[in-house]
């Protein structure tokens, strides 16, 4: 298995711009994690799925930010618009519920200049 | 303060020295997993400890718990300068359901010298 995918893995665009971050998670896992990494904030969880689903969406910053996940093969988060306080790191992550391992993506740095 | 908060925030050892970095936590948990993360990759699963269990062994780690002081430790023996990385805990919190939910704590950042 590929393990967790992350595209873009670099991400440089100017405020304002609408940016979308996609994730392929393992197959056969239900359950994914997006999170943003700052040195200031470390990492924060911002929402996760199950079986598709979005169960808690509390970690989402503001309404600029949202998520969705079609099906169990892709996920993507978007911001629109984006402000420089948004430049980060942001991981997926994906896991088999019950089993609670969490396998992390190599994650999209996003610089909003 | 947060849940999972590891202390210290940073440690710089010599190789073949042991490294101890230890994680506190405020609620009732499920288990409690350590983490590891290098310089601008994703975090990698080290080793999970469940609350039933006091001490678990894997290669050159050892961690412990102890859930009536809600606190955890890792121990790298021998380290090398490869285990150069930054050390999360992340704790499976008891009570509902969490669909594998887990809640990081801020990190230790280990720095091995050769």
């Amino acid at each position: 298995d590929a393990g967790v995918i992350q595209s873009p893995r670099h991400e440089v665009t100017e405020m304002g711009q609408e940016v979308t971050l996609r994730c392929k998670p393992i197959s056969g896992h239900n359950s994914l994690f997006w999170y943003r990494q700052t040195m200031m904030r470390g990492l924060e969880l911002l929402i996760y799925f199950n079986n598709n689903v979005p169960i808690d969406d509390s970690g989402m910053p503001e309404d600029r930010f949202s998520a969705k996940m079609p099906n169990a093969s892709f996920s993507t988060l978007k911001i629109q618009p984006s402000e420089p306080r948004d430049s980060a790191v942001y991981f997926c992550a994906s896991s088999f519920h019950g089993l609670n391992e969490q396998f992390f993506g190599p994650g999209t740095r996003l610089t909003v200049l | 303060s947060q849940q999972g908060e590891e202390d210290p925030q940073a440690l710089s050892i010599q190789e073949g020295e042991n490294a101890t970095m230890n994680c506190s936590y405020k609620t009732s948990i499920n288990n409690l997993q350590w983490y590891r993360q290098n310089s601008g990759r994703g975090l990698v699963h080290l080793i999970l400890i469940r609350s039933n269990e006091r001490e678990k062994h894997s290669g050159r780690l050892r961690v412990t718990l102890d859930t009536s002081k809600k606190s955890s430790s890792l121990l790298i023996t021998a380290s090398r300068a490869a285990d150069t990385a930054s050390y999360f805990c992340a704790t499976d919190d008891a009570g509902g359901t969490s669909y594998g939910k887990l809640t990081f704590g801020q990190g230790t950042i280990l720095t091995v010298h050769p």
